[in-house]
């Protein structure tokens, strides 16, 4: 079974700063999509990035940017100049093939002024 | 605009009640989805559809149903609510076929108590 793992439940960082969120997943297939999905207070799930596994490029959002790792299975959330709508819950996610998305257990990040 | 949307907000009911969750979208979706959010577990499936009269259960069915008559709409079911189902659901739509990996578009949550 795919599992998705993040490893720290809760970040704390000043406004301007940068921040990594890691992620790490299993899975014995070669195709496959992982995201970065974010939950402000308003409890809205949002999506902030997608990377297609088969793309080596890494993806980027504006200043959000991933580093995926495929051998290392490792997918990665940087959050360039945080601003203080950044704060929310971060949640990786997983999908292949039957469009089922599986979840990390999500880190809590707080951008403070 | 397309959207999705979930009702009630919130809701507050006894254990041994028949409960239902409306999720309702715009998008003209094929593929729905039913997640339970509990604190350190993140989103867990449900239930799922990949259309009309399709419906599959997910990692966590056990005391749920669905039914999809329609594709706009795909109503959760707890047929004997307990204290255990206490949680926060969301609904997804996604236009993908299998394998494209597309977004997922969420709802905007039900948060159910159950007394």
């Amino acid at each position: 079974a795919q599992t998705v793992t993040q490893s720290q439940p809760e970040m704390s960082v000043q406004e301007a700063e940068t921040v990594t969120l890691s992620c790490t997943y299993d899975t014995s297939e070669n195709n496959y999509y992982l995201f970065w999905y974010k939950q402000p207070p308003s409890r809205q799930m949002i999506l902030v990035i997608r990377q297609e596994a088969y793309k080596q490029q890494n993806a980027t959002e504006n200043r959000f940017s991933v580093n995926f790792q495929k051998a290392a299975k490792s997918f990665s959330l940087k959050i360039s100049d945080s601003q203080l709508g950044d704060t929310a819950m971060y949640f990786c996610a997983f999908i292949q093939g039957a469009q089922k998305l599986v979840f990390g257990q999500g880190t809590r990040l707080t951008i403070n002024p | 605009d397309a959207e999705i949307t979930q009702s009630p907000r919130h809701k507050i009911t006894e254990t041994g009640r028949q409960v239902t969750l409306a999720c309702h979208q715009t998008w003209n979706h094929n593929n729905m989805f039913w997640y339970r959010q509990d604190l350190g577990h993140g989103l867990r499936l449900i239930h799922y559809s990949y259309g009309v009269q399709d419906t599959n259960k997910g990692e966590v069915s056990d005391g749920y149903s669905v039914s999809r008559s329609n594709t706009e709409d795909l109503p959760l079911t707890l047929e004997s609510a307990a204290s255990s189902q206490t949680s926060v659901y969301f609904c997804a739509s996604s236009e993908a076929l299998t394998g494209n990996g597309d977004e997922q578009y969420f709802g905007p949550g039900t948060r159910l108590t159950v007394t």
